[in-house]
């Protein structure tokens, strides 16, 4: 049981680059969250999925897409990277049901925009 | 205005002393869930400690306790016996949002560096 997995686990970007953060979880979770986290800062939500096929927009989605095919995959993308993008992204997942629940984190991506 | 809010940028104890971490929060929700995550050197995010709205105890796990002031909309960490170990950032955290509704999300303080001193 590998929990959360996040690959990569670092990544240097040239800006106008392209990359997709892979995030896969084995919980049979229904959500799922991609979080990133800039220095001296909390966590701050950028999109999120309630479910299989379903994403939505967090705080900061601007300059991100994501995507949710398979449940137990949620794929993060830039498409044009920029050095205001230079963050650790963090990816979580949660059950649906329960008011006790705790969301699982995954290990993180340290990327790094040039 | 912040949803939540955590005051003390860095915290230092010595080993084996209590130390509480302090966390505001700001919600008109009746229903919210509060945390408490640590997040030590190496970067992970581990969850210690949950308390919900309708709790009518404080939580407590192991050496962490919350203390949970509902009409003052606070919800201090306390760490007991305070271990090197316990050296981290520490977040504290808000989910809105009840039973299957909203997307469950938390809302993140900027959190606090305990540094526990030998």
């Amino acid at each position: 049981n590998a929990g959360v997995t996040q690959t990569p686990k670092f990544r240097v970007l040239k800006t106008g680059q392209s990359m997709t953060l892979l995030c896969a979880q084995d919980m049979n979770h229904e959500y799922m969250y991609w979080y990133r986290q800039d220095p001296g800062m909390g966590l701050r939500l950028i999109h999120y999925s309630v479910g299989e096929g379903t994403t939505a927009k967090g705080e900061v989605p601007d300059g991100y897409n994501v995507s949710r095919l398979k449940k137990q995959n949620f794929l993060l993308g830039l498409e044009s990277a920029a050095p205001s993008q230079t963050s650790v992204y963090f990816c979580a997942s949660s059950y649906y049901e329960g008011e006790t629940y705790e969301q699982y984190f995954g290990p993180g991506t340290r990327l790094t925009v040039t | 205005a912040q949803k939540i809010t955590q005051t003390q940028p860095g915290m230092f104890v010595q080993e084996k002393e209590a130390v509480t971490l302090d966390c505001t929060y700001d919600t008109s929700d009746p229903s919210y869930g509060l945390f408490w995550y640590k997040q030590p050197s190496s970067g992970e995010m581990i969850f210690l400690i949950y308390q919900g709205s309708y709790d009518q105890q404080n939580a407590t796990e192991g050496r962490y306790s919350l203390n949970f002031q509902k009409a003052r909309k606070s919800a201090n960490l306390v760490i007991s016996a305070s271990q090197l170990g316990d050296s981290a950032m520490y977040f504290c955290a808000m989910r809105e949002g009840q039973g299957g509704t909203g997307r469950r999300a938390l809302t993140f303080g900027s959190g606090t560096r305990l540094q526990v001193q030998p």
